[in-house]
């Protein structure tokens, strides 16, 4: 069965760094995105992406995050200059066709910022 | 705006009781989908149904089932006979079609079944 993949599965940075998270989606899906999951919290929605551009982000999602698909496989999540309260859990999920498909998730990446 | 409650943070029930987890849904939308996850304590999330706001029909797959009621904006879901591997967080979650795709999920309801 076809699946979302992520990596790293854990990425441990000092305050400041920039970080990538990588997705891989499953193949022909065409709406991606970003969530974070702080620990013990709800899933929070960060960005969605379609066409090569995003198509609604949250209020999260500041100018510290980009989000991009630069070989039409990978979906990355980039976080130029991490804070503490950036550490979280992300998950990136994917849908088919439709903009209201089912999204499906990858397994996340715990991000941890020291 | 669109809003998920789940009232119930936690639960503990023993192994064979059935239990119901409430999910509450708020929304201007007439078209919209609602949605069950279960993170279990590896930490993804697992999809378990979709549902459209058109479709009231109650649906089961074997020792889960679930129960639409527009009239209440409620979408619960039963496990019947439970077992300790139903130990989980589970999310309800909601998205329109008239505004965004993106989920609003709920608190999540803690799921533990004791042996």
């Amino acid at each position: 069965e076809p699946e979302v993949t992520q990596t790293p599965s854990h990425q441990v940075t000092q305050m400041g760094q920039e970080v990538i998270l990588r997705c891989v989606p499953i193949s022909n899906h065409l709406y991606f995105y970003w969530y974070r999951q702080i620990l013990g919290q709800k899933v929070e929605f960060l960005v969605s992406f379609y066409n090569n551009e995003i198509s609604e982000k949250s209020e999260i999602f500041d100018d510290q995050f980009s989000v991009e698909r630069p070989d039409g496989s990978n979906f990355t999540l980039k976080i130029r200059s991490t804070k503490l309260e950036d550490s979280a859990m992300y998950f990136c999920a994917t849908s088919g066709g439709y903009r209201t498909d089912t999204q499906y998730f990858g397994p996340g990446t715990r991000l941890t910022v020291l | 705006a669109q809003k998920v409650t789940q009232a119930q943070t936690e639960i503990s029930v023993v192994e064979k009781e059935d239990v119901t987890l409430d999910c509450v849904y708020e929304t201007r939308d007439t078209t919209y989908y609602l949605f069950w996850y279960k993170q279990p304590p590896s930490g993804e999330l697992v999809f378990l149904i979709r549902r459209n706001s058109f479709d009231e029909q109650n649906e089961i797959s074997g020792r889960y089932s679930w129960n639409f009621q527009k009239s209440t904006s409620s979408f619960n879901f039963t496990i019947t006979a439970s077992q300790v591997v139903d130990s989980a967080v589970y999310f309800c979650a909601l998205s329109s079609q008239g505004g965004s795709e993106k989920l609003v999920f709920g608190k999540g309801t803690k799921l533990t079944v004791n042996p």
